[in-house]
This record gives structure tokens, C-alpha cells and sequence, in this order.
């Protein structure tokens, strides 16, 4: 079965552009979350989606924006780069909305000039 | 806010010892506390997990105690491996989806 697929891999965007990242979830997995992985802030919630639904967000400002399709992949948005934004991008997803087991994709390495 | 504080930031262990990660979290609506493990390039994946009515799990070489009275649940690895080199992740999830709060990591470095 194949793991949770992110595209690009890597991403470099000057500031001011804009920029969006892809996640295909496990066949058959529902819910999609992202994080945002920097040396200095860890790991912390963007968003969940549950069968096209937002469920939660977490504190980002409005420039952070994502969506979720009816094949349940995911796409997150990021406006008006900063180069604060630089991080890895992590997408996970699980097969119901309040899962024991999230599964993690590789990443995706934005760096921003 | 500071929600999970884990401990210690980093760790060194000889080859067969015992590695010990400590989570503390404020969050009373958390009921699941897995540890996540990240190895460089790849994103976390489940270690092992616990629910809050159980007080320890084990699995293989790796074990969770829970205390529910003092919020804290903390990683044992018995017999440390340099294969078990990585970052290590509290991340407690709460009732209202699949939102998981990320303690700060513990870079664990076993040496042969």
C-alpha cells in the first residue's frame, strides 16, 4: 500500500509569492491534517480536514489556507511569503476522523528568500 | 501556551542502556499520548501509545508509564540500539479530532 505522497519535495519562493502544496493520502484514509516543522517552533497544527470538512485549525494567520478534495487529497496554501515560512510542511492522514494511528509523508521543504 | 513540555532536549546512551524521554502536558481534554519517531528526511511515525486508563504499555524494547493525577507520561527504551538514533515526540491528541500537540523533541543519540 503506498504511504502518504507530497509534492514538491522541495520549493524555494522569494517573499511576497505565493505558493501550494499537495498531499495524497493513503487510499481509503479521510482525514488529512498539516503541520509546520522549524528548528525553533517544532512541530505545530495548521489544519485538519475531514471528508472535505475543516475541522480544526490551529493559530496561523489567514495567509495559511487549505482545502481538502472529494478523492480526500489535500492542498495548503501559503500567501504573501515571509521568510519566517521556511520549514518543512507535513501532511499526515488517518482512516477516521479521531484516529489512533496518523501517518506521516515525507515533507515538504520550503525555503523562502 | 505552553502545553507539552518534554525532557531532556537531547540524549546520549551507550549501546544496550536505557533511554528514559519524560512528557509533561497542562491539557486535561487529551485521552490519547502516543511517541512519535522521526528519523532525518522522513516525517514522525508511530511508536507505540496509551490511553489515559492504563497505567504502562509495553512493546518490545519500548515502554510507556502514564500518570493521569500528575499529567506525565515518559519513554523507556530498554537495551538503546544505534538503529534507535532519531528524534523522539510526545504528541498527545484530544477528543475533537486528529489535532496532535507536539512536545518540543528529544534527540536521542545511541552510541555502539
Amino acid at each position: 500500500k503506498a504511504g502518504v505522497t507530497q509534492t514538491p519535495r522541495y520549493l524555494i519562493k522569494t517573499r511576497g509569492q505565493q505558493v501550494t502544496l499537495s498531499c495524497s493520502p493513503i487510499s481509503g484514509h479521510r482525514s488529512v491534517s498539516w503541520y509546520q516543522q522549524t528548528p525553533g517552533q517544532g512541530l505545530q497544527f495548521l489544519f485538519e480536514y475531514f471528508s472535505e470538512t475543516q475541522r480544526n485549525k490551529g493559530n496561523f494567520p489567514g495567509r495559511f489556507s487549505g482545502r481538502q478534495f472529494s478523492n480526500s487529497r489535500s492542498e495548503m496554501n501559503v500567501s504573501t511569503l515571509e521568510l519566517g515560512d521556511s520549514a518543512l510542511y507535513l501532511c499526515a492522514s488517518s482512516l477516521v476522523a479521531i484516529p489512533n494511528e496518523q501517518f506521516f509523508g515525507p515533507g515538504t521543504r520550503l525555503t523562502v528568500l | 501556551q505552553q502545553q507539552v513540555k518534554q525532557s531532556p532536549q537531547s540524549l546520549i546512551v551507550q549501546k544496550g542502556g536505557i533511554s528514559i524521554i519524560n512528557c509533561a502536558y497542562e491539557n486535561t481534554a487529551f485521552d490519547y499520548f502516543p511517541w512519535y519517531q522521526q528519523f532525518p528526511g522522513k516525517g514522525p511515525a508511530l511508536l507505540i501509545a496509551i490511553r489515559p486508563d492504563v497505567s504502562e504499555k509495553k512493546e518490545g524494547r519500548f515502554t510507556i508509564s502514564f500518570n493521569k493525577s500528575a499529567k506525565q507520561f515518559s519513554l523507556h527504551i530498554m537495551d538503546s540500539q544505534p538503529g534507535d538514533s532519531a528524534t523522539y515526540f510526545c504528541a498527545p491528541r484530544g477528543t475533537s479530532g486528529s489535532r496532535l500537540t507536539f512536545g518540543e523533541g528529544t534527540q536521542l543519540t545511541v552510541n555502539p
